[in-house]
């Protein structure tokens, strides 16, 4: 499978702070980029897609503007959660999918934040 | 119609058994059915997918059951080994429906008991 990379794998910040986690996609081209988040004990819940060099789609519910997602190379996309709080501490995923056949998904190992 | 039912919420399985976790659908228009396992702390990684036009694939001790007509698809793991014990998701995708995102199950958390 492709190699795939989060930083920083945790994260602790305190409230009302930003974070940033970047996600790379080592050895393959991702064209869509799909970020996650994954409450304990819990199911991925998918929060945005995006195409290199577009604006990210959100689902519904998720702010764009509390999560701010760059996907400006096809190898780098990026994750802000702005103005952190406590019911964001949550793993966030990324899931780069690359465009050179069907089912060709796959997931970064996760990032831990905790927000105090 | 775009959710995916996954049964059990939790198994414990003894070394050497078999462990079962189904799961069912609704939407027709999916088109593929991977299976992920995820470690604690750690991202899901690909085990095993089905197209539907296969009834069954085997990949070393995992092998998937696909049953169009019910709508369902299983995961079976042979021989269960203790570091088999990890939450599993099955998903579904529609390739050719619009919706092109995955979609997954709750997941099972398997305990493989030595």
């Amino acid at each position: 499978g492709a190699v795939v990379s989060q930083h920083p794998s945790w994260v602790i910040c305190k409230s009302g702070t930003s974070v940033k986690i970047e996600c790379r996609s080592l050895d393959f081209q991702a064209t869509t980029m799909f970020w996650y988040r994954q409450f304990p004990k819990q199911s991925l819940m998918l929060m945005a897609t995006s195409n290199e060099g577009s604006k990210a789609t959100y689902e519904q519910g998720v702010e764009k503007d509390k999560f701010l997602i760059n996907h400006a190379s096809l190898t780098l996309s990026t994750l802000t959660v702005t103005s952190a709080h406590p019911e964001d501490s949550s793993f966030y995923i990324c899931s780069p999918r690359g465009g050179t056949g069907l089912g060709e998904q796959y997931f970064g190992p996760g990032t831990r934040l905790t927000v105090t | 119609q775009q959710q995916v039912k996954q049964s059990p919420q939790s198994l414990i399985v003894q070394k050497g058994g078999i462990s079962i976790i189904n799961c069912a659908y609704e939407n027709t228009a999916f088109d593929y059915f991977p299976w992920y396992q995820q470690f604690p702390g750690k991202g899901p990684a690909l085990l095993i997918a089905i197209r539907p036009d296969v009834s069954e694939k085997k990949e070393g001790r995992f092998t998937i059951s696909f049953n169009k007509s019910a709508k369902q698809f299983s995961l079976h793991i042979m021989d269960s080994q203790p570091g088999d014990s990890a939450t599993y998701f099955c998903a579904a995708i529609s390739f050719s429906g619009g919706y092109n995102k995955l979609i997954f199950g709750a997941g099972t958390r398997l305990a493989v008991h030595p």
